[in-house]
């Protein structure tokens, strides 16, 4: 069965702290790790990744995945108190795309 | 539609009622997935549909739960007898085959169900 565990569960922190969100996966056949930032209901699209060792990054985010280990990173520099938000990560195998999610990391960034 | 579209946002409903969740997912879409996010917990998977077809229902958790998908478009999501433990956001999900390879899916805002 498919399995993703993301650690550490809550996280709280101070605006311009950095911070680390793990997550491990257990996919058969797989083909792509996922991120996704959820504030209210919907979650939204933050990263792709399907290569080994590929650092992407969109502003203070930036995620990388490790194919041999099967763990990605997800690092959020100088935070922000609108990075306040369950941030989940989901791997997808090669079928027909069904993703599966991790328990989700909640952050909580004070001023 | 430029987005997917849920509805209702927020159900609150009697124990032992049925509910009918609406999922209007965007145009084009041929992909869509219905998931369920208990308080505190990630996203269970529940159906998979490609056009009007489930070939993956495996996460449904019981036969009071249903749901079929016309026209290659909305889909209903169909609760049998509700029970508290339904009490969950029903979120879904679509995609096309170029978008699920590059952004995954989108996600609609879901469905706030609320057993009482």
């Amino acid at each position: 069965e498919d399995k993703v565990v993301q650690s550490p569960l809550s996280l709280v922190v101070h605006e311009g702290d950095t911070v680390t969100l793990n997550c491990s996966y257990e996919v058969t056949n797989f083909r792509s790790l996922l991120w996704y930032k959820q504030e209210k209901k919907a979650p939204t699209f933050l990263f792709m990744l399907t290569s080994s060792g590929i650092e992407k990054k969109s502003g203070r985010l930036s995620s990388i995945l490790d194919k041999k280990e099967l763990f990605s990173i997800l690092n959020i520099t100088a935070t922000q108190t609108g990075d306040s938000a369950i941030y989940l990560c989901a791997a997808g195998g090669t079928s027909y795309g069904k993703l599966t999610f991790g328990q989700g990391t909640i952050l909580t960034v004070h001023p | 539609g430029a987005g997917v579209s849920q509805s209702p946002s927020n159900k609150v409903t009697e124990k032992g009622k049925d509910v009918e969740l609406r999922c209007d997912p965007i145009s084009g879409h041929t992909a869509l997935y219905w998931y369920r996010q208990s308080l505190g917990q990630g996203l269970e998977f529940l159906i998979y549909f490609q056009g009007n077809s489930a070939p993956d229902k495996s996460g449904l958790p019981s036969d009071r739960f249903s749901a079929e998908r016309t026209g290659g478009s909305v889909s209903t999501l169909t609760i049998q007898r509700t029970q508290q433990e339904d009490s969950a956001v029903y979120l879904c999900a679509s995609s096309s085959r170029l978008d699920r390879d590059t952004y995954g899916y989108t996600f609609g805002s879901g469905t706030r169900l609320t057993v009482v």
